[in-house]
């Protein structure tokens, strides 16, 4: 069965440079979670696409931004990278046609920012 | 606002026993889900169990089974016949009962299988 397609796996980024995250949804599922996990902890929600309409935002910081495009994959944009930006980041996805549908989640973008 | 608790931080088991662990949550919302997540080392968020607020009868997969207990706000996850591969760190969490519902997860509790 396909899965959730996150790349890149693992990214090194120097302080104040930018990153891009790419998430690949499941087959017809339409939409798109991000979360972001640092180091021993639980993830974190930060933004949520519908229908390439942003659904839903958590604490995702202004240097954050994301859309979904209109095949559906998702991409996470960062700049002005910090320290603290580095976590792992989950791309979920799930068909919303549903309520409570399991979010099924991406292997995860490894972020380290020396 | 949701949020989700698990106030065990680490929690051991001997392989083939019986183990459980505690998540309480506190929403507003009368409809709403619930999960158990496990991370394994490689860090894949993999579904264990859910369940709907709605059913009263609680939720069960192979070995694994929940303890719901809507008035408590309790949701606690039985793992029977511990084995080996059930190593991980286990989540809880909690979704709204309204479409696109972000998951709020709790803090996390480390297992460990004792051969």
């Amino acid at each position: 069965a396909a899965g959730v397609i996150q790349s890149p796996r693992h990214l090194i980024k120097e302080k104040r440079e930018t990153a891009t995250l790419k998430c690949y949804p499941i087959p017809r599922h339409d939409t798109v979670y991000w979360y972001q996990q640092g180091p021993g902890q639980d993830p974190q929600f930060l933004i949520s696409f519908y229908e390439k309409m942003q659904s839903d935002k958590g604490s995702i910081p202004d240097r954050f931004s994301a859309q979904q495009f209109s095949d559906y994959h998702s991409e996470l944009n960062m700049s002005s990278l910090e320290l603290g930006d580095s976590a792992l980041y989950f791309c979920a996805s799930s068909p919303e046609r549903e309520r409570g549908n399991e979010q099924f989640f991406g292997p995860g973008t490894r972020l380290t920012v020396l | 606002a949701q949020t989700v608790t698990q106030s065990q931080p680490e929690m051991s088991v001997q392989e083939a026993e019986t183990v459980t662990l505690s998540c309480t949550y506190d929403t507003s919302e009368s409809d709403y889900y619930l999960f158990w997540y496990k991370q394994p080392p490689s860090r894949q968020m993999i579904l264990v169990i859910r369940q709907e607020a709605y059913k009263q009868q609680n939720a069960t997969e192979n070995r694994f089974s929940v303890n719901f207990q809507k008035a408590a706000k309790s949701f606690s996850l039985k793992i029977s016949d511990s084995q080996l591969g059930d190593a991980a760190m286990y989540f809880c969490a909690q979704r709204g009962g309204t479409s696109y519902g972000k998951l709020t997860f709790g803090q996390g509790t480390i297992l460990t299988v004792h051969p």
